[in-house]
């Protein structure tokens, strides 16, 4: 089945650093998603990037679906940023999705 | 819009009883849904499909004796541990996907927390 993988596995930043997360995957898919995990375990969907780019305010998410990738990026980031961010994809139309193993963020004061 | 509700958000039980976990989509029809657990410090790893008025699809090493699932309606499917243990303890997460677009985001759940004692 298809593989994926996130890197860095933790990642610890100053308040108002930038940083890039990325997704690797191991064959062409259909949905690909960003979610960020928060402490009570709620997952908050980011983005539903298959391919191309999109923004969301301090996010962008990039997809090159040619490359197998995606990259998330952080800017000015914030205390509240903390938590999991995970990449997860769907290789058919409306099919299950599978998740990489995540970054752990920490946003220092 | 897009909102999925679960129902306990927490849960404690003695082991060998039976636990049902609800999932409903507020504001929209889901065709499909899924559900994922998830132990601590780990990914999330799916454990089963469910589509309304069919049999729900396990993933390999699923117990679908143990894990009952039912999509009875478009809005609400439920998740039974049957004869807990403590091996079961876990957060369990549903998401769907909304009929009403071409689109396939799937979106989660605030998750249930299932402790057995």
């Amino acid at each position: 089945g298809i593989q994926v993988e996130q890197s860095p596995p933790d990642l610890i930043l100053q308040e108002g650093a930038n940083s890039t997360l990325r997704c690797n995957f191991s064959d062409s898919v259909n949905n690909l998603q960003w979610f960020h995990q928060n402490p009570w375990g709620q997952l908050i969907n980011l983005f539903y990037i298959p391919s191309g780019t999109k923004q969301n305010g301090r996010l962008s998410a990039t997809t090159v679906a040619t490359e197998r990738y995606s990259l998330l990026y952080i800017s000015s980031s914030q205390t509240t940023d903390s938590g999991v961010y995970f990449c997860a994809v769907a290789p058919n139309q409306g099919g299950k999705l599978i998740f990489g193993q995540g970054t752990e963020l920490s946003v220092k004061p | 819009g897009a909102v999925v509700s679960q129902h306990p958000s927490w849960v404690i039980c003695k082991s060998g009883t039976s636990v049902k976990i609800e999932c409903r989509s507020l504001d929209f029809q889901a065709t499909t849904m899924f559900w994922y657990r998830q132990f601590p410090k780990q990914s999330l790893m799916l454990m089963a499909t469910s589509n309304e008025g069919s049999k729900a699809t396990y993933e390999q090493g699923v117990e679908k004796d143990k894990f009952l699932i039912n999509h009875a309606s478009l809005t609400l499917s439920t998740l039974t541990v049957t004869s807990a243990h403590p091996e079961d303890s876990s957060f369990y997460i549903c998401s769907a996907i909304t009929s009403e677009s071409s689109y396939n985001e799937q979106f989660f759940g605030p998750g249930t927390r299932l402790t057995v004692l």
